[in-house]
């Protein structure tokens, strides 16, 4: 069975701050990994897609790699801003299951 | 393009009582998911549709739950009788599928169930 695990669980940046978020699966048997960004009391809302042929993906200050062998995923933000703050959750598609198996969410807080 | 369209955003209901969550996925999109939120167990597939059938219901809880897809753009998921425990956010997400994949995931703004 997949397990997707994130560390840290929780993040405090001061504002400018390049971090990085970390994404590990137990299979790697994987389809695609996508991380996605979560506000209090909102959807989940799509940030980037990596194919498992892919080794990164880049939308604006986010980066995202993948390194299927290894299991691990990361999500680098740059120079980090206070709208930044959010939970940010990693999910693996699974070749055999065909559905997403998400991690437990890095919280942010990007302080002014 | 309207995204992905839930209702209701929020249910309050009895112990016992039926709770029916809408759904209308992006139009194209031939897949069509439901998880559950919770605070405990985090994010989880409850049943998956693929072009209106479903493939995969193992993460339903019960049968207590069930879920349909009449046709490409509408799906809903009833509780009946509903109980404490099921209280969550329920997501419905939908994309286009590829072969034995799929393409990315685009979510609902989700209903937040409360069951008292």
């Amino acid at each position: 069975k997949q397990e997707v695990t994130q560390i840290p669980a929780a993040l405090s940046v001061p504002e400018g701050e390049n971090l990085v978020l970390n994404c590990s699966f137990t299979d790697s048997a994987i389809y695609n990994l996508q991380w996605f960004r979560q506000d209090p009391g909102k959807g989940l809302t799509s940030l980037l897609l990596i194919q498992s042929s892919q080794r990164e993906q880049t939308s604006g200050r986010l980066n995202a790699s993948l390194d299927k062998s290894s299991g691990r995923s990361t999500l680098y933000i740059a120079a980090s801003q206070p709208g930044d703050s959010a939970t940010y959750l990693c999910a693996v598609l699974d070749t055999g299951r065909r559905a997403l198996t998400f991690g437990s969410g890095t919280r942010l807080q990007v302080q002014p | 393009d309207a995204g992905v369209i839930q209702s209701p955003r929020h249910e309050v209901t009895e112990m016992g009582q039926e709770v029916t969550l809408r759904c209308k996925p992006i139009s194209g999109h031939n897949s069509l998911f439901w998880y559950r939120q919770t605070m405990m167990r985090g994010l989880e597939l409850l049943i998956y549709f693929n072009n209106n059938v479903p493939i995969d219901d193992s993460g339903m809880p019960e049968d207590r739950f069930s879920a349909k897809m009449p046709n490409a753009s509408f799906s809903t998921l009833k509780i009946q009788p509903s109980e404490p425990r099921d209280s969550a956010v329920y997501f419905c997400a939908s994309s286009v599928s590829v072969g034995f994949g799929h393409n990315e995931q685009f979510f609902g703004p989700g209903t937040r169930l409360t069951v008292l």
